[in-house]
C-alpha cells in the first residue's frame, strides 16, 4: 500500500519558469516531510524538508509548502534551470519512528 | 552534509550465492540506518530498519531470511541478500539518520545483477 503518492510521472517546464511537483500522502502520523533529487544509478539526494507545525519552508529557489487538511504538499522550483532535470522523489516520516516513505517520483524535464 | 558510504557500487552474482553489501556512516554514528530498494522506474522500497546491537525492523512482505541484516557497530549496517535469484536483481540503497526530524543521508547505491 503506497502511502505517499506522486501522480504526475513527469513533468516539462520551460528554462525560467516555475516548476510545480505534488505529492500526496495518506498516514496522518506523517510529521516530517522531505524532498529529494534522484539521478539514475545514485543514491537521492536531500533538497529540502519540513516539518508538520509549518506551512512553508524556503531555501534559495526551492519551497516547499504543506497542507495537512489535505494531507498534500508540494515543491516550487523557481526559476527552473536545465540542471534541476532529475527525478523528485517526496518522502514522509512518521512521529512514531525514523523511516521514511517515498512518493513514486516525478520526473522533471526543464528545456532550455 | 553527512556522508554515507556503500560499497560495493555494482555487483554481478550467480543464481544461487549470496552477496553482501555494506553502508558505513563516516563522519557520524548511526544508531539506526534503513534499507531500500528500488526497481526500474519505480520508488524507492523501504525493506527494513537496522539497530544497532539488535535485531532489524523488517517492512511487511520482505523476507527477513532471505534479506539478512547486521548492524554490528554504531557505524556500520550490512544487508546480505542470500541464495539470490534473478528477481533480486535490484538497486539496493541505504540510508542513515544523525537525529529525529532531520533529513536522511543515502548511500551511492548497490547495482546488483543476478544472473
Amino acid at each position: 500500500d503506497q502511502q505517499v503518492k506522486q501522480n504526475s510521472p513527469s513533468l516539462s517546464v520551460q528554462e525560467g519558469r516555475i516548476s510545480i511537483l505534488n505529492c500526496d500522502y495518506t498516514n496522518s502520523m506523517f510529521d516530517y516531510f522531505l524532498w529529494y533529487k534522484k539521478y539514475p544509478a545514485e543514491g537521492p539526494t536531500f533538497l529540502i524538508s519540513i516539518s508538520s507545525i509549518k506551512d512553508k519552508n524556503e531555501d534559495g529557489r526551492f519551497t516547499v509548502f504543506l497542507n495537512k487538511s489535505a494531507k498534500h504538499l508540494s515543491l516550487h522550483i523557481v526559476p527552473s534551470q536545465p540542471g534541476d532535470s532529475a527525478v523528485y522523489f517526496c518522502a514522509a516520516s512518521p512521529n512514531t519512528g525514523n523511516q521514511f516513505y517515498f512518493g513514486t517520483g516525478t520526473s522533471l524535464t526543464v528545456i532550455p | 552534509g553527512a556522508v554515507v558510504s556503500q560499497h560495493p557500487s555494482r555487483v554481478i552474482c550467480k543464481s544461487g550465492t549470496s552477496v553482501k553489501i555494506e553502508c558505513r556512516s563516516l563522519d557520524f554514528q548511526a544508531t539506526t540506518m534503513f534499507w531500500y530498494r528500488q526497481f526500474p522506474k519505480q520508488s524507492l522500497m523501504l525493506m527494513a530498519t537496522s539497530n544497532e546491537g539488535s535485531k532489524a525492523t523488517y517492512e511487511q512482505g520482505v523476507e527477513k531470511d532471505k534479506f539478512l541484516i547486521n548492524h554490528a557497530s554504531l557505524t556500520l549496517s550490512t544487508l546480505t541478500v542470500t541464495s539470490a535469484h534473478p528477481e533480486d536483481s535490484s538497486f539496493y540503497i541505504c540510508s542513515a539518520r544523525l537525529q529525529f526530524n532531520t533529513e536522511a543521508f543515502f548511500g551511492q547505491g548497490t547495482r546488483l545483477t543476478v544472473v
